[in-house]
This record gives C-alpha cells, structure tokens and sequence, in this order.
C-alpha cells in the first residue's frame, strides 16, 4: 500500500506566477489535508477535505489560495499570483474515514523568486 | 482554541545519553495527541499517539510518551538516544473527530558522539 504521494517535490516559481500542488491519499482515505511548514516554523493547518466537499478551510488564506479534492484523481492545492512570502513547504496529509491518525506526504518545497 | 507549547527549541544529548522532550497543549476536552518526527527535507514520521485508556503510550523506535492531564503534557522520552535520532520533533493535538491537527513550532535534536 503505497503512502500519501506529492508531486512535485520541488516547484520554483516566479512572483506573479501560478503553483499547483498535488496530492494523492492513501489507498482508502477519503480524508485529505494540507498544512502548511515556513522556514523554522511547525506545521499549520490550512485546509480539511473530503472527496467533492471542503469540511474546514479556516487556515487557508482568504485570497490567492484554493483547494479540491475531486472526486477521481489527487487533491490540488493552488496557489495563484504567488508572492516570495508563499516559499514554504507544503504538506498533505490523509486519514482513513472517522479516524484520527493522519498519515503525512513527503511534502513539496516551493520556493518563489 | 487549541494550542500546542514546545517550550525547548533545541536540545543536545550525547549518544546513549536519556531524553526527555516535552509538550504542553490547551485544549477544553480530553485531546488525541501525536508526536512526529521529521528529519531534513522529509515528511513527517507517526511517532506515537494517545487516544484513550493506558496514559504511557509506546512507540516505534524506543520511543515513549505519557499523558498527563493534571499537567496538559505529553513528554516524549527514550531512555538511550542513538545518533540517528538526531531530527526536529513536532508535539500535535488533534480533534475528536478526524480534523486538523494543531502542531507545536517543533524541538530539534542534535546528539552527540
């Protein structure tokens, strides 16, 4: 059973430009989120998804930022017109249905130049 | 609103040497808590996690955590720390019902030969 998957691992962006993250659960998780890790910092929370449904998105930023979770394929975390202060690593995490273990990707290290 | 306090930023032990690394939440319920591991450019690694029942959790690696409610902590320990342990160590509190966890800004590790 493969783990959480992301591609890329690493994506450089230039100011202005469009990032696209994804995102691939584990095999029977239906549960995906995305956290958030700045340079020397722990991990925050951005956004909680079920397949087709956004359950919490309190720490998404209100602009620029975008998250789905379709019903066939990975989860996309998009970010659009992205800034130098977007450069961070940005980890999914996914959990089978009604639990609480997450099980973390290895995460996609985005530096905008 | 739930918090998590990792009060040692960075923590040096020789090799073989005990360590204690702790973590103190604020939560209004009895919390699930997790402790992960992260080493350089990586993902995050489940240490252990506590749920319910025996307050001393096992985990994997000789690592071990107790709960302690009259104190909100949840200290990892391992009696006799290996030089591969050296890596940053993220306390994290989770909600009843599978959501976003909370992390703690993490402690890193350094071991000495």
């Amino acid at each position: 059973n493969a783990g959480v998957m992301q591609n890329p691992r690493h994506l450089v962006r230039r100011r202005g430009q469009e990032a696209r993250l994804r995102c691939s659960p584990m095999k029977g998780h239906s549960h995906v989120y995305w956290y958030r890790q700045l340079p020397e910092e722990g991990l925050k929370f951005m956004v909680y998804l079920q397949k087709e449904n956004i359950i919490d998105e309190s720490g998404m930023p209100k602009e620029r930022f975008s998250a789905e979770f379709p019903k066939e394929g990975p989860s996309i975390l998009r970010i659009q017109q992205v800034v130098r202060g977007d450069s961070a690593a940005y980890f999914c995490a996914s959990s089978p249905q009604d639990q609480e273990t997450q099980y973390f990707g290895p995460g996609t290290r985005l530096l905008v130049l | 609103a739930q918090s998590v306090t990792q009060p040692d930023i960075h923590i040096t032990v020789s090799e073989g040497a005990s360590l204690e690394l702790r973590c103190n939440y604020s939560y209004g319920a009895t919390p699930y808590l997790f402790w992960y591991v992260q080493s350089p450019g990586q993902g995050l690694q489940l240490l252990l996690k506590y749920f319910s029942g025996d307050t001393l959790v096992q985990g994997i690696k000789g690592f071990e955590a107790e709960f302690k409610r009259s104190q909100s902590s949840f200290n990892l320990r391992k009696p006799s720390v290996h030089w591969s342990d050296a890596a940053e160590y993220f306390c994290a509190v989770g909600y009843t019902n599978a959501g976003k966890s909370t992390f703690g800004d993490g402690t890193t590790l350094t071991v000495k030969p």
